[in-house]
């Protein structure tokens, strides 16, 4: 079975710097998708990225970068530049290839700090 | 595109009542998905609906059953409810084919009192 572990249950960061989330899964699939969600305070489930597995080059959405380490089963969150509205939870999530299920890590639950 | 929609937001109902979640996928998306997600246990799946078919199934009582209508739109019913039955029901829809990435809507927080 596909577990998401993510090893940080809070973080906090001072408005403007870079902050790393971790992220690590464990599957014997070849073909899958991670993504990270964020959710703030209004519960609102915000997909930040998304990586396919095949690709081996990082996923970049603006100021959202991944660290995508397929050996090592390792996908991490960067965000550069945090702004206030960062402020959420954060969800590592699996999903294998034409499954509906989405696979959740306990989150981390970020701060940013003016 | 308007997004994933839920309704209602917001439930209260007692013990042994049943209810009904709705959720509408966003226009053109096939799939839609249901997640539960509390405090202790995070996020769990429910089950998985393609074309009006249950694809999917996450590890939950016989009493949370689901079903999808000819346009996408789909209804999740939880009978008998029990107190742990209180939770945050997120719906999620995908276009089916090469994108995989679902997007949820706004939750329905149920209170069983």
């Amino acid at each position: 079975a596909q577990t998401v572990t993510q090893s940080q249950p809070e973080m906090s960061v001072q408005e403007a710097e870079t902050v790393t989330l971790s992220c690590t899964y464990d599957t014997s699939e070849n073909n899958y998708y991670l993504f990270w969600y964020k959710q703030p305070p209004s519960r609102q489930m915000i997909l930040v990225i998304r990586q396919e597995a095949y690709k081996q080059q990082n996923a970049t959405e603006n100021r959202f970068s991944v660290n995508f380490q397929k050996a090592a089963k390792s996908f991490s969150l960067k965000i550069s530049d945090s702004q206030l509205g960062d402020t959420a939870m954060y969800f590592c999530a699996f999903m294998t290839l034409g499954q509906g299920n989405l696979i959740f890590g306990k989150g981390t639950k970020l701060s940013v700090k003016p | 595109k308007a997004g994933v929609t839920q309704t209602p937001r917001y439930l209260i109902k007692t013990r042994g009542q049943q209810v009904t979640l709705s959720c509408s996928p966003i226009s053109g998306h096939r799939s839609v998905s249901w997640y539960q997600q509390t405090p202790g246990q995070g996020l769990q799946f429910l089950f998985e609906y393609f074309s009006e078919t249950q694809r999917n199934k996450g590890n939950f009582p016989g009493r949370f059953s689901g079903r999808q209508f000819s346009n996408s739109r789909s209804e999740m019913n939880v009978s008998t409810l029990e107190l742990g039955d209180s939770a945050l029901y997120l719906c999620a829809s995908r276009p089916g084919g090469p994108d995989e990435t679902q997007y949820f809507g706004p939750g329905t927080r149920l209170l069983v009192l």
